[in-house]
């Protein structure tokens, strides 16, 4: 099945950083979205992106939708501590279980104050 | 609004005890999930549900039974729970008409089997 691979698995960083994050995949997706999941809590949708080469915001976060539709990046920018949580990549195609959502296995985020 | 809520919030289970939990949506949802998330493994679905009355088998459906008799409600259950079925489990609900913004999460059920 597709399979969607999610660098870096951890990372830590001085809060003021920015940081970056990536996910490819070896097959194609229509829509790719960024979800960060908080200790004790279930994933929050961050962002979502539904054209090839799309570039969203959300506050100091930033995505991209790569051109080939294989790959996806989320940038944020000027880390503060509640930045800290698990973030997943998730893509989706249409139709039948095709529209089930595939993830990431996550980038776990810990910030220094 | 509630979104998805999910009960119970924690359970300890012994080897071979059954249980159900029971993930409860108010947006009127077509589709129901059930994820379960272990340590450097992510979101693995379990099983799902396009609608009232229809469920379907995920990625990891061995050892657990759903089911979606009202639309609002998607049952996840363990007949004879086994120590490797030690995890969190997430219910998650989307609305696939028009656009599609992902899922709604619950904020997940810690169960451990010892």
């Amino acid at each position: 099945g597709q399979q969607l691979n999610q660098s870096p698995q951890s990372m830590f960083i001085q809060e003021g950083e920015d940081v970056s994050m990536n996910c490819t995949s070896s097959s194609i997706f229509n829509t790719w979205l960024w979800y960060k999941q908080e200790p004790g809590e279930g994933p929050v949708l961050l962002i979502a992106l539904y054209k090839a080469g799309e570039l969203t915001s959300n506050g100091r976060l930033t995505a991209q939708f790569g051109i080939t539709r294989k790959d996806s990046f989320l940038n944020i920018s000027a880390s503060i501590p509640s930045d800290v949580g698990i973030y997943f990549c998730a893509g989706q195609n249409y139709g039948g279980s095709q529209g089930n959502l595939i993830f990431g296995k996550g980038t776990k985020l810990s910030v220094k104050p | 609004n509630a979104g998805v809520t999910q009960t119970p919030k924690f359970r300890v289970l012994k080897t071979g005890q059954s249980m159900t939990l029971l993930c409860a949506q108010d947006m009127n949802h077509e589709y129901m999930y059930w994820y379960r998330q272990d340590p450097g493994m992510g979101l693995r679905l379990i099983h799902y549900s396009v609608g009232e009355g229809t469920t379907a088998k995920g990625e990891v459906p061995d050892g657990y039974n759903v089911s979606r008799l009202k639309k609002q409600n998607f049952l996840l259950g363990l007949e004879s729970a086994a120590p490797s079925q030690t995890s969190v489990y997430f219910c998650a609900s989307s609305n696939r008409q028009g656009p599609i913004y992902g899922y709604t999460f619950g904020s997940g059920t810690r169960l451990t089997v010892v």
